[in-house]
């Protein structure tokens, strides 16, 4: 089945403590996306990447890290959480030359909570 | 800016009646136009795109949308809602096809049984 996955589901922390969330999928995309869903802003481009080792930043990328070392695979890494990352991320991917040539399909999403 | 308008935070409708959701954009060039739409507790579903051809693009279960390129608008309609369609609907622009992608910030639709 076509998906793009996403680990943990939900994950509570505490300021400071590095966490990497995890996003996979297996429909070989070359395009990858991370989004922020904040009540009320609606959705929030952090990065994304257009190939493996090719990545850019979103409209908020302060306080993220992202790396595409696998075409499957993009991982969200959190060096140092702060509370105003809590939120609910997803992830995205689309074939070819992204979301404004091709559908992006969403993964079910992770809820962060920083303490 | 770029941005994305989202007229409607919360929209309440009864079964049956006719929906109509607005969305404007802030880009004059050429612009990738989509409806998402995310049901309780799921990811975000494509509902329909707007590429170029046609302005009056249909979507899944019902929808569809218009392009208007003189008004920056790309408003979604159904003529007639279902309680299943409770969710909350988000607009997004690709500008000048770019790799970026900008979302409105949603709008929450409940349809009451």
């Amino acid at each position: 089945e076509a998906q793009v996955t996403q680990n943990p589901r939900y994950l509570i922390t505490v300021t400071g403590k590095k966490l990497t969330v995890t996003c996979s999928q297996n429909m070989n995309h070359e395009y990858m996306s991370w989004y922020r869903q904040d009540p009320g802003l609606g959705l929030r481009q952090i990065y994304y990447s257009m190939n493996v080792e090719v990545t850019d930043k979103g409209d908020v990328p302060e306080g993220y890290k992202v790396s595409r070392k696998e075409k499957r695979n993009f991982p969200l890494i959190l060096e140092s959480p702060s509370p105003n990352q809590t939120s609910l991320y997803f992830c995205a991917s689309s074939a070819g030359g992204g979301p404004s040539t091709d559908t992006q399909y969403f993964g079910p999403g992770t809820r962060l909570t920083v303490l | 800016a770029q941005s994305v308008s989202q007229h409607n935070h919360h929209v309440i409708l009864s079964e049956a009646a006719s929906l109509e959701l607005g969305c404007n954009y802030s880009y004059g060039g050429t612009v990738n136009l989509f409806w998402y739409v995310q049901y309780p507790g799921q990811h975000l579903q494509l509902l329909l795109k707007y590429f170029s051809g046609d302005p009056l693009v249909k979507g899944i279960k019902g929808f569809e949308a218009e392009f208007i390129k003189s008004k920056f608008s790309f408003n979604l309609r159904k003529p007639s809602v279902q309680w299943s369609d409770t969710a909350e609907y988000f607009c997004a622009v690709t500008p000048n096809r770019d790799d970026k992608i900008i979302f409105g910030k949603g709008t929450r639709l409940h349809i009451l049984p």
